[in-house]
């Protein structure tokens, strides 16, 4: 089966720095598109960020210059490193399978809460 | 960006009702537009891709259609399992990929 699970967020000061994990069983990072999707509390979804199996990545206007996509391959496991944070940067932080113009995502981990307040 | 408005923002309806969704894209999105259920503290779960093509695992009472800018997604017979907020999604061409604001389906 198909699973996401995210961890890593926490309560950071503004300025400050958060990397977020999400490990993947049932398939292989590497292979699929991956993707990052926010939503701030009572608020609707926002695309944060995308790799393409081919090293491709795009970014959210919001996020671009201070998050970071990547993936390590022998842990099964994409990461979003995530710089100068913001108090707007306070969400719920999802991880899916896929994304791109093809298909959208069709799974998706249960979410880690990122809180940016001093 | 393209902009993606869904209407109306939220709806009460009963179990057996049948319940329409609209979502209007800013600008023509060529049917690559998807449908998400979202349960409070859960996960979005992926109901339709490509406008009308069912997920696989997701009940037939939901069907969706459209084209262009004007999608619409129907949900046959309310069940209670579908009470949640609903997104509409494109995915067309380059990034950015939006979403509609969410419509909240709550029992009358």
């Amino acid at each position: 089966d198909v699973q996401l699970v995210e961890s890593g967020g926490d309560l950071v000061q503004p300025g400050g720095s958060l990397r977020l994990s999400c490990a993947a069983s049932g398939f292989t990072v590497i292979s699929n598109y991956m993707s990052w999707v926010r939503q701030a509390p009572g608020k609707g979804l926002e695309w944060v960020s995308i790799i393409y199996s081919d090293n491709f990545i795009y970014y959210g206007d919001s996020v671009k210059g201070r998050f970071t996509i990547s993936r390590d391959t022998s842990k099964n496991t994409l990461y979003l490193q995530m710089d100068s944070l913001r108090p707007e940067d306070t969400a719920v932080y999802y991880c899916a399978r896929g994304g791109g113009n093809i298909m959208p995502s069709d799974y998706w981990g249960r979410g880690t809460l990122v809180t940016v307040s001093s | 960006d393209i902009q993606m408005t869904q209407s109306p923002s939220s709806l009460s309806a009963s179990v057996g009702d049948r319940v329409i969704i609209t979502c209007r894209a800013s600008q023509g999105i060529s049917n690559s537009l998807a449908w998400y259920q979202q349960k409070p503290g859960k996960a979005p779960k992926l109901l339709l891709f490509a406008a009308s093509s069912l997920h696989s695992g997701a009940p037939s009472r939901f069907s969706g259609g459209g084209s262009g800018t004007y999608y619409t997604l129907t949900i046959s017979s309310l069940q209670p399992e579908d009470f949640a907020t609903y997104y509409c999604h494109q995915y067309y061409s380059s990034p950015p990929w939006t979403f509609g604001q969410g419509t909240k389906v709550e029992i009358k």
